[in-house]
């Protein structure tokens, strides 16, 4: 079956580039019909949507985060990346990498299965 | 599209039925409504898609309906593994978001 998992470091300082690499293990992420996501989820709160990327590079991200956020993919890794500018001590959270199958009878991102298993990233100096 | 969620926090027993509202601030189609669970330490798990489609191995208490912008996620009978957290999401507009979360836990 279709396996997720999250890899980077678990702590970048302020002002920094948080990057991390979801690879993907079970199918290609060059597979059509699918979306690759990221999703976060600070300490104790709510998921958050950061954006997803295509298996074509196409993206698409939450305008909360548009401006810091790339979100790119890697074929002949089967691996996706997040890389997210400047951050903060609110960018705290586990990251999340998840698959979304493609919305019945339209484009775009459904619902999120399978999800990797997460990685907390604190930061601070 | 803003998701409310109701209650907060849902304390019930082994066995009693819970019941779980999502509200979205505008219409989205009942296509683009799923619910998750997520354990303590855990990835949130897919339960439900389309509204009222159960994801593979769901067992059968779980049931979602709704449509337009109220959505309901019920539990027919709690077993101990069911006192979790329950998140609906939406996928009829981007960005893609997600409710704030009911917490079920035991009474």
């Amino acid at each position: 079956q279709v396996q997720l998992l999250e890899s980077g470091p678990g702590l970048v300082k302020p002002s920094e580039t948080l990057s991390l690499t979801c690879s993907v293990s079970g199918d290609s992420v060059s597979s059509g019909g699918f979306f690759w996501n990221w999703i976060r989820q600070p300490p104790g709160r709510g998921l958050e949507w950061i954006g997803y990327v295509s298996h074509t590079g196409s993206t698409n991200y939450n305008p909360s985060l548009k401006s810091r956020v790339t979100i790119s993919i890697d074929t002949s890794k089967s691996q996706f990346s997040l890389s997210l500018s400047s951050v903060i001590a609110a960018d705290t959270a586990v990251y999340y990498c998840a698959r979304a199958s493609r919305r019945w009878g339209a484009s775009g991102p459904g619902w999120f299965d399978p999800w990797g298993q997460g990685t907390l990233v604190t930061v601070s100096s | 599209i803003v998701l409310t969620q109701s209650p907060g926090t849902l304390s019930l027993s082994p066995g009693e039925r819970a019941t779980l509202s999502c509200r979205a601030t505008q219409s989205i189609s009942s296509s683009y409504l799923a619910w998750y669970q997520q354990k303590p330490g855990q990835a949130p798990s897919l339960l439900i898609y389309g509204a009222s489609t159960r994801a593979t191995g769901i067992p059968d208490r779980f049931s979602g309906r709704g449509s337009g912008t109220d959505f309901t996620l019920t539990i027919s009978r709690l077993e101990p593994e069911d006192f979790a957290v329950y998140y609906c999401q939406q996928s009829g507009s981007l960005p893609l978001t997600f409710g704030g979360g009911t917490k079920v836990e035991i009474k």
